[in-house]
């Protein structure tokens, strides 16, 4: 099973400021990997598909990089919506097994 | 528009058997894999199976093996996650997910809680 880790568990950020999330795969995944976000109470959000794609929707200052072991995904200016638990997810290994990342939580500074 | 629409909230009691449901609507049903996703409280996300209901393939996680099955009814667009014996450690958020192999999951179903205490 592929193992997915993601850096910082938390990540403190004041708004307008950059966040950068990284997510590592214990193998390659080639490009296979998504990020969502999820809020309290709510359902995960696909946000980034294909490692760097936006979903449909989703705003330009997401942005999602990175091939193989390594990704991130990056936020250029935090807007207060943005403070969510964000993850990372491959799906290299159609059509199964999966693996999500732990997340990584943004929050206020 | 597409929609998965789950089952509403359920409590049960440790033993107890117990169906949850997950209505697609929007899209072909028989062309997409739906999968159960499992969020245990304060925890992460985790994959517990899939199924193509297309020709009914399923693939279970290891974890989850012989822990639940997964079917669907496709006449009536409807995928089902199943216990036979709950125990207290199920309680969790459930959803159900639609997964292409271009995007992983794009579609999630809005979850349904499950409560298991005596």
């Amino acid at each position: 099973e592929i193992v997915m880790t993601q850096s910082p568990a938390t990540l403190s950020v004041s708004p307008g400021e950059r966040a950068t999330l990284s997510c590592r795969a214990s193998q390659s995944v080639s490009s296979n990997l998504a990020w969502y976000q999820q809020k309290p109470g709510q359902a995960p959000r696909l946000l980034i598909y294909g490692a760097s794609t936006r979903a449909t929707g989703i705003p330009a200052r997401f942005s999602g990089s990175g091939s193989g072991t390594e990704f991130t995904l990056t936020i250029s200016s935090l807007q207060s919506e943005d403070f969510a638990v964000y993850y990372c997810h491959q799906y290299n290994n159609w059509p199964s097994p999966f693996t999500f990342g732990p997340g990584t939580k943004v929050d206020i500074k | 528009e597409v929609q998965l629409v789950q089952s509403g909230a359920e409590v049960k009691k440790p033993g107890e058997s117990l169906k949850i449901s997950c209505k697609g609507s929007g899209y072909s049903f028989t062309s997409y894999w739906i999968g159960w996703v499992r969020q245990m409280p304060g925890k992460g996300l985790e994959w517990m199976g899939i199924f193509y209901p297309g020709d009914s393939d399923t693939r279970y996680s290891p974890s989850f093996q012989g822990q639940v099955t997964i079917s669907a009814d496709k006449s009536i667009s409807t995928a089902y996650l199943q216990w036979s014996s709950l125990k207290a450690s199920d309680t969790a958020m459930y959803y159900c997910a639609r997964l292409t192999s271009q995007e992983g999951v794009d579609y999630w179903g809005q979850g349904t809680l499950v409560t298991v205490s005596s």
